[in-house]
């Protein structure tokens, strides 16, 4: 099976832009979650999707938002960008609705905000 | 919420030497997970292990839910071993779903 993938990889934007970036979980998992890394912050979720619903919030502005499809496939938007939203965004993917599943991470998308 | 702690912060060892990195947690889990961040950013998963030891090739791990601590041993290690090294847990109190909080790492060199 198709790992996790991310798209794009690399991006930079300027303050007050916004940005979409997208994930495709590995075939026939349902649930996308998405985590934002900074070396101040270290690794904090953002929030989690499944079947189209979001079902996990993170303490996040409401500047970051996303979005599941019915494929699966999740997007997240940040608006409004500000200088300390340049980091790695790390999505995972996972069968299910329990958090005893295992959950399998992309490449990520390295953001960089001018 | 629930904090996970990891020690040590940082490990320099000789290829070929044993480790041990540490990670604890405040509250029950039912999901544990340690993962190795390559230099690109990728999070390869180890080990899913919220209780029991596993093993695999010179990886091992052991999480004693009870006393809510996780250890990763790395055996003759190697140059490829280098990088940060997370613990993340899920629990139910963090509102369910599959709500990962990572530790804040191990970053580990292995020199020849």
């Amino acid at each position: 099976k198709a790992g996790v993938t991310q798209t794009p990889r690399y991006l930079i934007k300027t303050r007050g832009q916004q940005v979409t970036l997208s994930c495709s979980p590995i075939s026939g998992h349902r649930s996308v979650s998405w985590y934002q890394q900074t070396p101040g912050q270290g690794l904090q979720f953002l929030f989690e999707y499944f079947s189209e619903t979001q079902r996990n919030k993170g303490n996040f502005p409401g500047r970051f938002s996303g979005r599941q499809f019915s494929n699966s496939r999740s997007e997240m938007n940040v608006s409004t960008l500000e200088l300390g939203d340049s980091a790695l965004y790390l999505c995972a993917s996972s069968p299910g609705q329990v958090s005893t599943d295992t959950q399998y991470f992309g490449p990520g998308t390295r953001l960089t905000v001018l | 919420g629930i904090q996970v702690e990891q020690s040590p912060p940082d490990l320099i060892l000789q290829e070929g030497a044993n480790s041990t990195l540490r990670c604890n947690f405040s509250d029950s889990v039912n999901n544990l997970q340690w993962f190795h961040q390559n230099p690109w950013g990728q999070l390869i998963n180890l080990f899913y292990i919220p209780s029991g030891t596993k093993q695999n090739g010179r990886l091992s791990a052991t999480t004693v839910a009870t006393e809510r601590y996780s250890l990763l041993y790395i055996s003759s290690s190697q140059t490829t071993d280098s990088g940060v090294y997370f613990c993340a847990v899920c629990n139910r109190r963090t509102g369910g779903g599959n709500k990962l909080t990572f530790g804040t790492g191990t970053q580990l060199k292995v020199e020849l």
